[in-house]
């Protein structure tokens, strides 16, 4: 079993809030992800870091941040959270394989809903 | 555009049976696939690894292929538990190596 935490699992709060869901690994992984995944839908990825001070934008746009200042911990922001921003987030961190594949280890994930 | 595609009705299969469930791709020149399960409520769990040039890949019961030519890959569980019921997503990764997930399908093995 992967070691990569996510907190909290379930959370429901208010438009309008300022929310941040915390993300962190014990492996020592230099990737780390966040996707987010609506019931029977595709992961879509909406940050990625190759590395401390690392950052990038997924394919998905989102109105959230990220930062990555240690290597064990990713956590995501949400500076006004909205109904539209209802979903699961899922967290990983990428081990490098031989020839440069990425094999994921996911978190638990974080259950949102915003009313 | 890319596109990954795997079959959104669930797979209903008998305890025993091998369970076989495909991905299919267009519009991609994948280096490696890779096969995740997911359960309800949780983050996928990484299941196997095939590189562009290898043909099947086996892990106890589990079995994959990859055909670049007809860009499909097949899954296969051989002797299907009722713990096997879950959502299985292939996830193909190009040049950049960040994996691109299908939506997955859902596989339930029946007693």
């Amino acid at each position: 079993e992967a070691d990569i935490y996510q907190t909290p699992r379930y959370l429901v709060i208010g438009t309008g809030k300022k929310i941040t869901l915390e993300c962190s690994q014990t492996m020592g992984h230099d990737k780390m992800y966040w996707y987010q995944q609506d019931p029977g839908m595709e992961l879509h990825l909406i940050h990625y870091s190759y590395g401390v001070n690392s950052t990038e934008k997924g394919d998905l746009s989102s109105e959230s941040t990220v930062s990555r200042i240690r290597t064990e911990h990713f956590p995501l922001t949400l500076e006004s959270a909205r109904p539209s921003h209802t979903s699961q987030y899922l967290c990983a961190s990428g081990a490098t394989g031989g020839r440069g594949t990425d094999t994921q280890y996911f978190g638990p994930g974080t259950r949102l809903t915003v009313l | 555009s890319q596109k990954i595609e795997q079959n959104s009705e669930a797979l209903n299969i008998q305890e025993g049976k091998t369970a076989t469930l495909t991905c299919n791709y267009t519009n991609y020149s994948p280096a490696y696939l890779q096969w995740y399960r997911q359960d309800p409520g949780r983050g996928p769990v990484f299941l196997l690894l095939i590189r562009e040039n290898e043909k099947e890949k086996r892990k106890e019961r589990l079995k994959v292929t990859f055909d670049t030519t007809l860009k499909q890959s097949l899954f296969h569980i051989t002797a299907s538990q009722p713990a096997d019921s879950a959502t299985y997503l292939c996830a193909l990764s190009g040049g950049s190596y960040i994996p691109t997930f299908g939506r997955g399908t859902s596989l339930i093995v029946h007693p």
